[in-house]
């Protein structure tokens, strides 16, 4: 079974541009979180969808930040425009809908912002 | 809110000897509980979860946590460290009120010593 897969890996960007995050979650895993871990701290999350809508997104910094899981497969993260506190690594992780089951985390992209 | 608070942001210890990595939980709720382990530039790996079922969970590469209600703890032991077991571990809550995202704790940093 292929894992949570991200891309790109690794980004570097100066302030103010716009960067985007792509996620493609294990197959048939209905629920979609994203996280963001600063460097020396545990993941936090940013937005959860269950299938293509979104369950809770009150951690988001909508002013910059938007994500979409349009047909309830894939998702993207989109930061605009980018600060510098804004460097971290994003984590995409999938569940499937069974209480307390799994989350599955994904190698996770790194951005730097310059 | 569900919540942990990791003693310890590092810890070492010797190769052969016990791991004993502690995590303390609050949940106005029944608590799902996680350890997770990452290694560097690495996306979260489950190392085992508390389910409400056994209170003594056995997880991958001979790790085991117990469950106690009446401490709030889920400490994560290991009877031998090998060297390869250095490597950041978050222990996290979850609970069906939050749609099952995880609230991770800070993060203990593993090194083990020759």
């Amino acid at each position: 079974e292929a894992g949570v897969a991200q891309s790109p890996r690794y980004k570097i960007i100066e302030k103010r541009q716009s960067v985007a995050f792509w996620c493609n979650p294990i197959s048939g895993h209905a629920t979609l979180y994203w996280y963001q871990q600063i460097l020396g701290q545990g993941p936090k999350l940013l937005i959860q969808f269950q299938n293509n809508g979104v369950v809770d997104d009150s951690q988001l910094p909508k002013d910059r930040f938007s994500a979409e899981r349009l047909k309830g497969v894939d998702s993207t993260l989109k930061i605009q425009p980018a600060k510098l506190e804004d460097s971290a690594v994003y984590l995409c992780a999938s569940r499937s809908l069974g209480n307390g089951d799994t989350q599955y985390f994904g190698p996770g992209t790194r951005l730097t912002v310059l | 809110a569900q919540s942990v608070t990791q003693l310890g942001s590092h810890v070492s210890v010797s190769e052969g000897a016990l791991v004993l990595l502690r995590c303390n939980y609050s949940s106005s709720v029944p608590p799902y509980l996680f350890w997770y382990v990452q290694y560097p530039n690495q996306g979260l790996q489950l190392l085992l979860k508390y389910t409400s079922a056994a209170t003594l969970v056995k997880g991958i590469n001979g790790f085991e946590a117990e469950f106690k209600k009446s401490e709030t703890s889920f400490h994560l032991t290991k009877p031998s460290a090998h060297m390869s077991d250095a490597a950041e571990y978050f222990c996290a809550v979850s609970d069906g009120n939050s749609g099952y995202a995880l609230n991770f704790g800070k993060g203990t940093s593993l090194l083990v010593t020759p």
